[in-house]
């Protein structure tokens, strides 16, 4: 299996802007999480999917940020519109029946708001 | 509110030094737990997890972890560490099968040849 997929890999984009992020989860898991992580924060769950559903948004910062998981095998997270302090590493992670296994992570998209 | 709780935020030591890294959770029902490990530029991976059964479990890379039911704690442990050890470790926490999952803070350790 090829693990977790995230695109882009690096992201950079002006104040503003619109920004997609794009996940394809292991096949057959069925559970997916969206993390943010930054020096000053950390790790940061922003969102969690079970069976496409989203279960827990209580961590997406706001309401900039939106999430959608259309099928079982891809999600987005969208930014609209970025900021400056949006920047950080975001990281798509599956897991197989829920928040109680092990997750798998993605590379993570580093993304840069100018 | 379910917490969990690293000590040590910065750990540095000598290669062939022995680690042992805290975590402590403030959630008293039945808990998952894990230690992932995170290598410069790259994406968390798991060292080892507890679901239930014996509290010492072993992980990849000579790691271990000890769960104390009692303490709350499922510290980390490597009897003689390696260059290559140096990451950063976060503990995470979930209650019972279906409950909240959460990281800790993470501990960045940095091992010197």
């Amino acid at each position: 299996d090829a693990g977790v997929i995230q695109s882009p890999r690096h992201e950079v984009t002006e104040m503003g802007q619109e920004v997609t992020l794009r996940c394809k989860p292991i096949s057959g898991h069925n559970s997916l999480f969206w993390y943010r992580q930054t020096m000053m924060r950390g790790l940061e769950l922003l969102i969690y999917f079970n069976n496409n559903v989203p279960i827990d948004d209580s961590g997406m910062p706001e309401d900039r940020f939106s999430a959608k998981m259309p099928n079982a095998s891809f999600s987005t997270l969208k930014i609209q519109p970025s900021e400056p302090r949006d920047s950080a590493v975001y990281f798509c992670a599956s897991s197989l029946r829920g928040r109680a296994n092990e997750q798998f992570f993605g590379p993570g998209t580093r993304l840069t708001v100018l | 509110a379910q917490s969990v709780s690293q000590h040590n935020h910065h750990v540095i030591l000598s290669e062939a030094a022995s680690l042992e890294l805290g975590c402590n959770y403030s959630y008293g029902g039945t808990v998952n737990l894990f230690w992932y490990v995170q290598y410069p530029g790259q994406h968390l991976q798991l060292l080892l997890k507890y679901f239930s059964g014996d509290p010492l479990v072993k992980g990849i890379k000579g790691f271990e972890a000890e769960f104390i039911k009692s303490k709350f704690s499922f510290n980390l442990r490597k009897p003689s560490v390696q260059w290559s050890d140096t990451a950063e470790y976060f503990c995470a926490v979930t209650e019972g099968s279906w409950g909240k999952f959460q990281f800790g803070a993470g501990t960045q350790v940095v091992v010197t040849p």
